[in-house]
């Protein structure tokens, strides 16, 4: 069965910090991996999917990496503002996405 | 392009009545996915439906929950008989393709339910 686990659970940075989320998966068996993001009361926004073929994934601040043979991925995020403050969340798609708990970020301005 | 549309956005509900979520997927998308977010908990797979066929309703409970993807019209999940621990975000995701691959799910916004 696979586990999806996400460190640290909850992060308060000032702004401007670069910051790294990580996450990590029992099974190695998997698709892809997708990073989303979800504010208070919102959905679910997708941010990077990196397929199981793929070590990294660029989109603006962001850059999500892969290795699949540890089962770890890390979400980096650059030059950190304010309004990146959310609940970050990781999912690994092997048939349906099993998601971690989250990591709470909060960026002080 | 519009998103995924899920209604209502908040239901309430008192025990014992039916709750009917609906989810339209994107323009294209023939593969829908449920998922719950209980109180203080992760998001939770639920049951991945292709038009008029359920594939997986692993995470499915085994009684009083049911989803249908009919040929015209949208997803339906379905809670009958409600209790109070079925208080919960429920969210439909859809997808181009099966799973596999680059097949991104997109999220619609979910129904809040709640039960009195």
């Amino acid at each position: 069965k696979q586990e999806v686990t996400q460190i640290p659970a909850a992060l308060s940075v000032p702004e401007g910090e670069n910051l790294v989320l990580n996450c990590s998966f029992t099974d190695s068996a998997i698709y892809n991996l997708q990073w989303f993001r979800q504010d208070p009361g919102k959905g679910l926004t997708s941010l990077l999917l990196i397929q199981s073929s793929q070590r990294e994934q660029t989109s603006g601040r962001l850059n999500a990496s892969l290795d699949k043979s540890s089962g770890r991925s890390t979400l980096y995020i650059a030059a950190s503002q304010p309004g990146d403050s959310a609940t970050y969340l990781c999912a690994v798609d092997g048939n349906k996405l099993v998601f971690g708990a989250g990591t709470i970020l909060r960026v002080k301005s | 392009n519009a998103g995924v549309m899920q209604n209502p956005r908040h239901l309430v509900r008192r025990r014992g009545q039916e709750a009917r979520l609906r989810c339209s997927p994107m323009k294209g998308h023939s593969h829908v996915y449920w998922y719950r977010q209980l109180p203080e908990e992760g998001l939770k797979f639920m049951v991945y439906l292709q038009k008029e066929n359920i594939i997986d309703e692993s995470g499915m409970p085994k009684e009083r929950f049911s989803a249908e993807f009919p040929k015209e019209g949208p997803s339906i999940l379905r809670i009958q008989q409600v209790v109070r621990g079925d208080s919960a975000a429920y969210f439909c995701a859809s997808s181009p393709g099966a799973p596999g691959g680059y097949n991104e799910q997109f999220f619609g916004p979910g129904t809040r339910l709640t039960v009195l």
